[in-house]
């Protein structure tokens, strides 16, 4: 069975903290996805990042950067130098080929960052 | 461009009533899901389809129905409205492959008193 987990259920920071956020997955396959999106307050969900199981790359976008780790199942979401629009609610998810692009989400991550 | 449009996005529901959710999207997408979203559960897939006239059951299908007569559109019906089904609604889509990424709409949220 698939798995997400998040084990961080509300991360509260001040402004031009570094902030990591977890995640790790189970599945018993040799090929998935592992995405990140953000839920502001507005509401919407938005996409950040996928990432397949064969690259594990470290990927770096402006103040995001993420780190996959198979040997750990991880796939951890750091903001550098975080600011208030950072607060959101940060879903880390999963999914597998041939699985008609279903998510399987972690539970999330509430991120506070306070001026 | 409109993406993933739902309507309504707030609705209050007496136990027992009915509803129909409106998923409509402009992307000439293959596949589209309802998930619904409760405090420290994340998202769960509700029903999915993968092209007009199918659907299929998710994670937590019991009590919904849903259908696809047209390919843009992805209607999610509560036949009878419980308070275990007060939640907050998202329907998405994605291209029929590899694994990318869902473009989610603004989300429903449903209240059954």
């Amino acid at each position: 069975a698939q798995k997400v987990t998040q084990a961080q259920t509300e991360i509260s920071v001040v402004e031009k903290e570094d902030v990591t956020l977890d995640c790790v997955y189970e599945t018993r396959d040799t090929t998935y996805y592992l995405f990140w999106y953000k839920q502001p307050p507005s509401g919407e969900l938005v996409f950040l990042i996928r990432r397949n199981s064969f690259d594990e790359q470290n990927e770096i976008s402006g103040r995001y950067s993420w780190n996959f780790q198979k040997s750990t199942s991880s796939f951890n979401f750091t903001i550098t130098a975080s600011q208030v629009v950072d607060s959101a609610v940060y879903f880390c998810a999963l999914s597998k080929p041939g699985g008609y692009n279903k998510l399987i989400f972690g539970a999330g991550t509430r991120l506070a960052v306070h001026p | 461009n409109a993406g993933v449009t739902q309507t309504p996005k707030f609705r209050v529901l007496k136990t027992g009533q009915s509803m129909t959710l409106l998923c409509a999207q402009d992307m000439n997408h293959e596949y589209m899901y309802w998930y619904r979203q409760d405090p420290g559960m994340g998202l769960r897939l509700i029903h999915y389809s993968v092209g007009e006239g199918t659907t299929a059951k998710g994670e937590v299908p019991d009590g919904y129905n849903v259908s696809r007569l047209k390919k843009q559109n992805f209607l999610l019906g509560l036949e009878s409205a419980a308070p275990s089904q007060t939640s907050v609604y998202f329907c998405a889509s994605s291209p029929g492959y590899l694994n990318t990424e869902a473009f989610f709409g603004q989300g429903t949220r449903l209240t059954v008193v």
